[in-house]
């Protein structure tokens, strides 16, 4: 049971450039989200995607793109990197937008130099 | 916007003793309140969680207490072991236009051996 997967694991870019962070997940589930997570600042959300074919921003969308490829995969696009988006990353999923639990990938770690 | 605190930031306690974290929210509508652990290097795996219509819920050596007039849930952890240190999160969940989590900043707990 893979449950969610994130990949890179881990990144190292430089200011400016642009990368793809993958997320997939094997539990036919309907909602994906991908967070961030900064020292004393938990996890926040960046964008979200209630099902397949949807996708709406969170807390902190800016600098940031995402693609609901399909009703696994969920992608997030930075265009242009820059330092202060270096962080650790989390994709999660749940059975349905209200009230489910989520379940988390392992995340990837993100340096912008 | 919902607005969750969460204490301690760091706890550190003997091997067989209880743990206390005790979370706040701001929004009397959110209703799903769930906690996770999260070990070094991986994402947030839910370990419990309860709905605003039950007051205590328990699984084992843990349980979680929720005061809705109070605003204000905890995590209580007992008969600790060395494998319970972690980093622990709470979060509120405030049903709606979308599920609007939000995390708290998480609390570092050590269970010396």
């Amino acid at each position: 049971n893979a449950g969610v997967t994130q990949t890179p694991k881990f990144q190292v870019l430089k200011t400016g450039q642009s990368m793809t962070l993958q997320c997939a997940q094997d539990m036919n589930h309907n909602s994906m989200y991908w967070y961030r997570q900064d020292p004393g600042m938990g996890l926040r959300l960046i964008y979200y995607s209630a099902s397949e074919g949807t996708t709406d921003k969170g807390e902190v969308p800016n600098g940031y793109n995402v693609s609901r490829l399909n009703k696994r995969e969920f992608s997030l696009r930075l265009e242009s990197a820059a330092p202060s988006q270096t962080s650790v990353y989390f994709c999660a999923s749940s059975e349905g937008l209200l009230n489910q639990p989520q379940h988390f990938g392992d995340g990837t770690r993100l340096s912008i130099l | 916007g919902e607005n969750v605190e969460q204490h301690p930031s760091t706890l550190s306690v003997q091997e067989g003793d209880s743990a206390v974290i005790k979370c706040t929210y701001s929004d009397s509508a959110s209703n799903y309140f769930p906690w996770y652990k999260q070990e070094l290097g991986k994402g947030p795996q839910l370990i419990i969680d309860i709905r605003s219509n039950v007051g205590e819920k328990k699984d084992q050596r843990i349980a979680v207490t929720l005061n809705k007039t109070a605003k204000h849930f905890s995590l209580h952890i007992t008969e600790t072991q060395p494998e319970d240190s972690a980093v622990y999160f709470c979060a509120a969940l405030l049903s709606g236009g979308y599920q609007k989590v939000t995390f708290g900043t998480g609390t570092k707990l050590q269970v010396i051996p």
